[in-house]
């Protein structure tokens, strides 16, 4: 099993630009997550997804959108990257009440 | 809604024992879990307490009292890898599957 993977571990984006964080697991849990973690700070919850083709906002979805095609992948879309956004993006997926996360996405915007 | 509260910081010396409270509020309530995570890493999964009692695994405790809406998570031994942020949590009452996270506590082992 190789758990919650995340790709990339970093990226550099200039203001404006748009990408695509990805993130898959393989241990057929419904329920994923995206979080993002700002420095010396707690989790904040990004979008959430409960199953294939349902996604609902979490508390900072503003800047962010997802899709849930499939229960292996949750992808989470910058649409104009800000300096605001710059961050480390946790994705997550969940059995029961115990959470698994990924490595993280470190991500700067300039 | 639902709120966890946790000190911010906690500091021991190697060897000790440190006790990492954690108080919440939610209007369904089903268990409490504990997250850890050292810096510049993801959190990995602790313990998880759904009755009142103490949980124990190796050098780690976590208690949980429902009556008094309050955990908290021991450390004995304390070594300097137990340095990190430690995060407590409950799941949303909507049960989707949704974690309610605290701010963390950021422990601090001295030599």
């Amino acid at each position: 099993n190789a758990g919650v993977t995340q790709t990339p571990k970093f990226q550099v984006l200039k203001t404006g630009q748009s990408m695509t964080l990805q993130c898959a697991q393989d241990m057929n849990h419904e329920y994923m997550s995206w979080y993002r973690q700002d420095p010396g700070m707690g989790l904040r919850l990004i979008h959430y997804s409960v199953g294939a083709g349902i996604t609902d906002q979490g508390e900072v979805p503003n800047g962010y959108n997802v899709s849930r095609s499939t229960t292996e992948d949750f992808p989470l879309r910058l649409l104009s990257a800000a300096p605001s956004q710059t961050s480390v993006y946790f994705c997550a997926s969940s059995y029961f009440d115990t959470q698994y996360f990924g490595p993280g996405t470190r991500l700067t915007v300039l | 809604g639902q709120s966890l509260e946790q000190p911010s910081e906690v500091t021991a010396v190697e060897g000790a024992i440190v006790q990492i409270n954690c108080t919440y509020q939610t209007s369904g309530f089903y268990g409490l879990s504990w997250y850890q995570q050292h810096d510049g890493g993801a959190p990995t999964f602790l313990s998880y307490n759904a009755l009142d009692g103490l949980e124990e695994t190796g050098r780690f405790s976590s208690f949980l009292s429902r009556s008094d809406s309050y955990g908290y998570l021991l450390l004995q031994e304390l070594q300097m890898k137990d340095s990190a942020s430690y995060f407590c949590a409950v799941r949303d009452p909507s049960n989707t599957g949704k974690l309610i996270f605290g701010q963390g506590t950021t422990l601090q082992v001295k030599p």
